[in-house]
């Protein structure tokens, strides 16, 4: 099994619709989480993360992380077009630079 | 330009030649990584570097080799090309001494597509 496991998708929804990505880990030692967004043919860039468990809200995202469960979600309000790419989850351990990624999922929002 | 940029953005090379990816970043970030990206595998960690001198291996090593002998640079040599070679290679760096939120982020150059033949 590995470390961190994600949906690869593809999600298809519509515009305005509400958007639930999720991983699930392994690895009771990942402290921070982290979502990063890529664009077609473009490197990924950080969308938000959060510290251990709780939630984080940043505009029409919100990032949750249930360490219990070993499991972290994103969800977009409201979806525009423009938020079609692929989300990877990412985590690392306390003192460690080192991120384990997802297999990323490909969304896309219709007009 | 500042940021993080990789070059060539696209190779095409033949089985058994020596390839060289190259990164540069203009911040001076301590950290820097070498990731592939393959489609069913997601990113995987080469390898990476905490300081000038200072490397060490990821994930799926075998078959690169890296140096860095300044903070600025750090290039990806494929010894001798394989097929399985044939990827989206990523560098991206971080700051050891950014403090709060910023010690979170990995910054991401924009990839080199790599054709091995």
């Amino acid at each position: 099994q590995k470390e961190v496991e994600q949906d690869p998708g593809p999600l298809s929804v519509p515009e305005g619709a509400i958007v639930s990505l999720n991983c699930t880990y392994s690895n009771s030692a990942f402290q921070y989480f982290m979502w990063y967004r890529q664009y077609s043919r473009k490197g990924p860039e950080l969308l938000m993360y959060t510290y251990s468990s709780g939630n984080k809200e940043d505009g029409r995202f919100t990032a949750q992380v249930d360490k219990s469960s070993k499991y972290i979600s994103l969800f977009i309000r409201d979806s525009q077009p423009s938020d079609s790419a692929t989300y990877l989850c990412a985590m690392r351990g306390a003192g460690s630079y080192q991120l384990t990624f997802g297999k990323g999922t490909k969304l896309s929002v219709i007009p | 330009d500042a940021g993080i940029t990789q070059s060539p953005r696209y190779k095409i090379t033949e089985t058994g030649r020596q390839v060289t990816l190259m990164c540069h970043q203009t911040w001076s970030h301590s950290y820097m990584f070498w990731y592939r990206q393959d489609l069913g595998h997601g990113l995987r960690l080469i390898y990476y570097s905490a300081a000038a001198d200072i490397t060490d291996k990821g994930e799926v090593p075998d078959g690169y080799v890296v140096s860095r002998s300044k903070t600025e640079n750090f290039p990806l040599t494929l010894e001798s090309a394989t097929r399985s070679q044939t990827s989206v290679y990523f560098c991206a760096s971080s700051d050891r001494l950014a403090g709060g939120d910023l010690r979170n982020i990995q910054y991401f150059g924009a990839g080199t597509r790599l054709s091995v033949l």
